[in-house]
């Protein structure tokens, strides 16, 4: 059980290449987040989806897309990249929309844009 | 949700217990008190819930006041791996069940 995995690790992309994170679950967990940490900062939601073919816009949702073709994958992308998306991006889990289920996060992804 | 106060800073000798005080004065019934932490930036990770009552797991324990506008985490014996940013999130029944996070406490545990 690998609980959330996160792929890539570290990415360095240029100004205004795209790129997509994935992000994996093997819990068959119902919900599935996005988030992005600035240096110093909380946890910032951008996506979420609450099953496989859904997806909702989260906090700061301008200038990222994200897709739940299936359900234990939820990806993340950026079709232009930007500097002020330099950022570690964590992926989460639920298994159900109850107050007492507990989110699973992933080891993050760093993404540095130049 | 309602919207959390925590210390931004908190220093503990280890071995000692660790309280973490968080204010959360607008909490409505229905909104759970949780506690995540996350060590240098790796993913956050749960530790504790509660909704009106004290809890205990194998981590910590949480103290709701009985007016529920505060609440303590309790780390009976630090170690020096539980130096971390530790958040205290009030979360109820909203839609997709996110949670919001604010700047956390960080806590450094000195030997």
């Amino acid at each position: 059980n690998a609980g959330v995995t996160q792929t890539p690790k570290f990415r360095v992309l240029k100004t205004g290449q795209s790129m997509t994170l994935l992000c994996a679950q093997d819990m068959n967990h119902e919900y599935m987040y996005w988030y992005r940490q600035d240096p110093g900062m909380g946890l910032r939601l951008i996506h979420y989806s609450v099953g496989e073919g859904t997806t909702a816009k989260g906090e700061v949702p301008d200038g990222y897309n994200v897709s739940r073709l299936k359900k234990q994958n939820f990806l993340l992308g950026l079709e232009s990249a930007a500097p002020s998306q330099t950022s570690v991006y964590f992926c989460a889990s639920r298994l159900l929309g109850l107050a007492t289920d507990t989110q699973y996060f992933g080891p993050g992804t760093r993404l540095t844009v130049l | 949700d309602a919207k959390t106060t925590q210390p931004p800073s908190m220093d503990c000798a280890e071995g000692r217990a660790a309280n973490l005080p968080c204010n959360h004065s607008t909490i409505s019934g229905n909104e759970y008190v949780y506690w995540y932490r996350q060590i240098h930036s790796q993913g956050p990770q749960y530790i504790i819930h509660g909704l009106k009552n004290n809890e205990t797991n194998e981590m910590a324990s949480l103290i709701i006041t009985e007016d529920r506008k505060s609440s303590t985490l309790i780390l009976p014996h630090a170690t020096l791996r539980d130096t971390a940013v530790y958040y205290c999130i009030v979360r109820g029944d909203n839609a997709g069940n996110m949670l919001t996070f604010g700047g956390g406490t960080r806590l450094m545990v000195k030997p």
